[in-house]
């Protein structure tokens, strides 16, 4: 079963731009987490949020996490070719264990 | 290991076959998933191993699907009489402590049912 959707399902901007993907669930969460996929492979861990904190940061990515409303978003600042990619979201519900993962948004950076 | 390590990356099988999935998670981390992901598609939870815990099987979509982690480390996903819709890449994830850690992830192994 799917928990995360995110939106939009694809964004194209120019480089140095940037970039914010919005992730909603729906049942209350122990913790939210954002992933990038390369090529249809592996996926790369980018950040946790906790349903406890509102905002984190690391580099240029910024995640807000709004519990009230039940979603997340993901801002890369400053775009570069390198961030095309696939990004999902993905969440553990409160009283489970497994991980489960939205549809992901596809971006893409245009020089 | 310095990752997580699937095998075989590519498999080409003919449908009716049954194919097995190898997943080699990182030394000493006691949570492994096992995800499914169609071309452009999401990822489609399929099983959690935790520790010594029974696994959460409630993501195989029929029982042609089954998976085994023995010794607490190595894995393998078992699809009998294989079908054309299974066609697909199967990701493997491992963690520390599962629940609250990160996933890291395999290369996947992409799997094609003529």
């Amino acid at each position: 079963s799917q928990q995360g959707e995110e939106d939009p399902q694809a964004l194209s901007i120019q480089e140095g731009e940037n970039a914010t993907m919005n992730c909603s669930y729906k049942t209350s969460i122990n913790n939210l987490q954002w992933y990038r996929q390369n090529s249809g492979r592996g996926l790369v861990h980018l950040i946790l949020i906790r349903s406890n904190e509102r905002e984190k940061h690391s580099g240029r990515l910024r995640v807000t996490l709004d519990t009230s409303k039940k979603s997340s978003s993901l801002l890369i600042t400053a775009s570069r070719a390198a961030d095309t990619a696939s990004y999902f979201c993905a969440t553990i519900n409160q009283g489970a264990q497994k991980l489960v993962f939205g549809q992901g948004t596809r971006l893409t950076i245009n020089p | 290991g310095a990752g997580v390590s699937q095998s075989p990356s590519n498999k080409v099988t003919e449908k009716g076959k049954d194919v097995e999935l190898r997943c080699d998670p990182i030394s000493g981390h006691t949570a492994l998933y096992w995800y499914r992901q169609s071309l452009g598609q999401g990822l489609e939870f399929l099983i959690y191993f935790q520790g010594n815990s029974a696994p959460d099987k409630s993501g195989l979509p029929s029982d042609r699907f089954s998976a085994e982690r023995t010794g607490g480390s190595v894995s393998t996903l078992t699809i009998q009489r294989t079908q054309q819709e299974d066609s697909a890449v199967y990701l493997c994830a491992s963690s520390f402590r599962g629940r609250e850690e990160k996933l890291f992830f395999g290369s996947g192994t992409q799997l094609s049912v003529l």
